[in-house]
């Protein structure tokens, strides 16, 4: 079974309008992190945010939000008043454990383009 | 700017070479991770080091294999290339301090071609 799914190979959204982004995720580990990045054409992986298992709260920064529904095994990505910039393919990911060898190891799902219209 | 670099930016091979792949951490980092992404895919993980030892690995031959270095830097060989393992290839660093929470940053990636 796919540890990450993102269902929506792409997206399109008008510029200064939010957008939301999903993520469903399988582990069976209570201890696990959430991360989402961008990755522009040129390749760079940029890290946009994280979410903990045992976080009560939604991880916010920015204009970055993530929708964290533990029973529902969901992340989704909110990214709010869009800009141009922002057009580019995001991917969320999962590290499972708390420690040892787990810290390296992102599971990435397959992402999402994203295209900004002016 | 995360502050970890790769080099080369781009490298063509042909099967069966021999390539290695260089990845300078943030200063202070003491894990480097090195992933495999192919065209339209995410990244798949290869390994990862810690405190200069392989300390976990992805479904990958052993003719993938890595190094740290007490500098910060790091290196991913691949022996006996073959066409699939064409793809961007990308490190990443991060501190571990045990919590878990430990964000990893990524280089800009180098993109290997075999023919």
């Amino acid at each position: 079974a796919q540890k990450i799914t993102q269902t929506q190979p792409g997206m399109f959204v008008q510029e200064k309008e939010a957008v939301t982004l999903d993520c469903t995720y399988d582990t069976s580990d209570p201890s696990y992190g959430l991360f989402w990045y961008k990755q522009p054409s040129s390749g760079e992986m940029i890290f946009l945010i994280y979410q903990g298992s045992y976080d009560q709260q939604n991880a916010t920064e920015g204009r970055y939000s993530l929708n964290f529904q533990k029973a529902r095994k969901s992340a989704n990505l909110v990214i709010s008043a869009s800009q141009l910039g922002d057009s580019a393919m995001y991917f969320c990911a999962m590290r499972e454990g708390s420690g040892g060898t787990s810290y390296g190891k992102l599971t990435f799902g397959q992402g999402t383009i994203l295209t900004v219209h002016p | 700017e995360t502050g970890v670099t790769q080099s080369p930016t781009h490298l063509i091979k042909t099967r069966g070479q021999q390539v290695t792949l260089r990845c300078s951490s943030q200063s202070g980092h003491n894990t480097v991770s090195w992933y495999q992404q192919a065209l339209g895919q995410g990244p798949q993980f290869i390994f990862q080091y810690y405190r200069e030892e392989e300390n976990g690995r992805g479904n990958f031959p052993p003719r993938f294999s890595g190094l740290q270095f007490p500098n910060y830097s790091s290196e991913l060989n691949v022996n006996a290339l073959e066409l699939d393992d064409s793809a961007l290839y990308l490190c990443a660093s991060s501190l571990v301090v045990g919590t878990g929470m430990e964000t990893q940053y990524f280089g800009p990636g180098t993109r290997l071609l075999v023919l």
